[in-house]
Order: structure tokens, then C-alpha cells, then sequence
């Protein structure tokens, strides 16, 4: 099977900063990664994905990164503002299909 | 053009009674995933169908859940004899096709609260 874990359940950030979230999945046939973006109240927003033949994809002030050796990818936000406040999910797709298993999420708190 | 719709927001049944969430996916789209979500936890699959055909519900718990997507209408999650472990988020997806290369669009959720 497939478990997803993020490092740390909470993250705070000076606003203008970079944030980096941390994530580990176990199965190394995974071969799909999506990170989501949660508000309170709201369902989960997708912000980019990544397939297992990359290793770096960049969107609009967002990179994932994979790391296939360790199993390890990584979401960073550059210049972070308050409205990226929220739970950032990774999930893995394995095999294909869209069932996706989601880590625990971790919780970006942006200061001002 | 609509995204994936899900009602009611909020849902308040005591012990025993039934639950129906309902989800209509987006417009063109006939392949409906449905989630759960714990306090503090991230989703976890449950079902996923397409017009009227359960292709996964290995998520599903055995008993009191059922889920169907009919030909017409929106998809209906059921739970039977509802217990307080009932209580959750469930969040709704859809996709056109069943590939790995959709991204999944999620609805807003049924927060399901049992009293």
C-alpha cells in the first residue's frame, strides 16, 4: 500500500519569506504527485502536480520538487503572502487511476 | 461553468437516523470520487463511480455506506444508521476521464456532524 506524511504539522513564515513543505511517500511505484491547497471550510485546491519522470516543475511562485531516491518532495512558495495561509496537502497517485491517498497536511501560518 | 457541487454544506442527524450527501460533478465530467476527512487528518478515499457503475469502493466501509451516481441526477452517498464516528467532511471529486493525467476538482464538502 501507500502512506503519505508530511514532516511538520505547522509552519510559520515571515510574509515576503519562502516556504518550503516538507513531504515523504512510501511506495516508490507511485508515480504521480499533487500538492492541494486547503482554506478552512473549503475543499482542496489543486496547485500543482508532478509526474515520477521529473523532478522539478514550476507554476506561478510555486516549485515541486521529487526526489525518487529518498521518496521525498517538496512544495515551495515563494514570496509568501497571508492568503496562502492554510493546510497544504501532497498526494500520490500509484498505477494510475485517480485515487489519490493524501498526507496529513501541514498548516502554513503566514505573519505579517 | 460550475465546478463540483455538494449539499448540503452542513448536515445534523442524531444516532440511527440516515445521511444523504449529494454531488453533482462538473459539467461534462462522469467520473465522481468521493472522500473523507477527519478532524486534523487529510482525505481518505472512499468510492469512486461512474454513470451507474461502482468501479472502486474499496474505501467504503462494509456496512451503512453505499454510494451511486445515476444515469441522471447527482451522486448520492449514503450512511445508514448514522454513528458519531460518522462525523466528517466529505468532499467530492470529479474528472472527465479516468486517467492519472486529470487533476481531480474537489467540491466545497458536507460537513456531517452526529449528535
Amino acid at each position: 500500500g501507500e502512506s503519505v506524511g508530511l514532516h511538520l504539522p505547522t509552519l510559520s513564515v515571515q510574509e515576503g519569506d519562502n516556504s518550503i513543505i516538507n513531504c515523504a511517500y512510501s511506495n516508490s511505484a507511485s508515480d504521480y504527485f499533487i500538492w492541494y491547497k486547503q482554506e478552512s471550510g473549503k475543499g482542496p485546491q489543486f496547485i500543482i502536480d508532478i509526474r515520477s519522470n521529473m523532478d522539478k516543475r514550476q507554476g506561478q511562485r510555486v516549485t515541486v520538487l521529487l526526489n525518487k531516491t529518498v521518496k521525498h518532495l517538496s512544495l515551495q512558495i515563494a514570496a509568501t503572502q497571508p492568503g496562502d495561509s492554510a493546510v497544504y496537502f501532497c498526494a500520490a497517485i500509484t498505477g494510475g487511476g485517480n485515487k489519490l491517498t493524501f498526507g496529513t497536511g501541514t498548516q502554513l501560518k503566514v505573519e505579517l | 461553468n460550475a465546478g463540483v457541487m455538494q449539499n448540503p454544506r452542513h448536515l445534523v442527524r442524531r444516532r440511527g437516523q440516515e445521511a444523504r450527501l449529494r454531488c453533482s460533478p462538473m459539467k461534462g465530467h462522469s467520473h465522481v470520487y468521493w472522500y473523507r476527512q477527519l478532524p486534523e487528518e487529510g482525505l481518505k478515499f472512499m468510492v469512486y463511480l461512474q454513470k451507474e457503475n461502482i468501479i472502486d469502493e474499496s474505501g467504503m466501509p462494509k456496512e451503512r455506506f453505499s454510494a451511486e451516481f445515476p444515469k441522471e441526477g447527482p451522486s448520492i452517498l449514503r450512511i445508514q444508521q448514522v454513528v458519531r464516528g460518522d462525523s466528517a467532511a466529505y468532499f467530492c471529486a470529479s474528472s472527465p476521464r479516468a486517467d492519472s493525467n486529470e487533476k481531480l476538482f474537489f467540491g466545497s464538502g458536507t460537513q456531517l456532524s452526529v449528535l
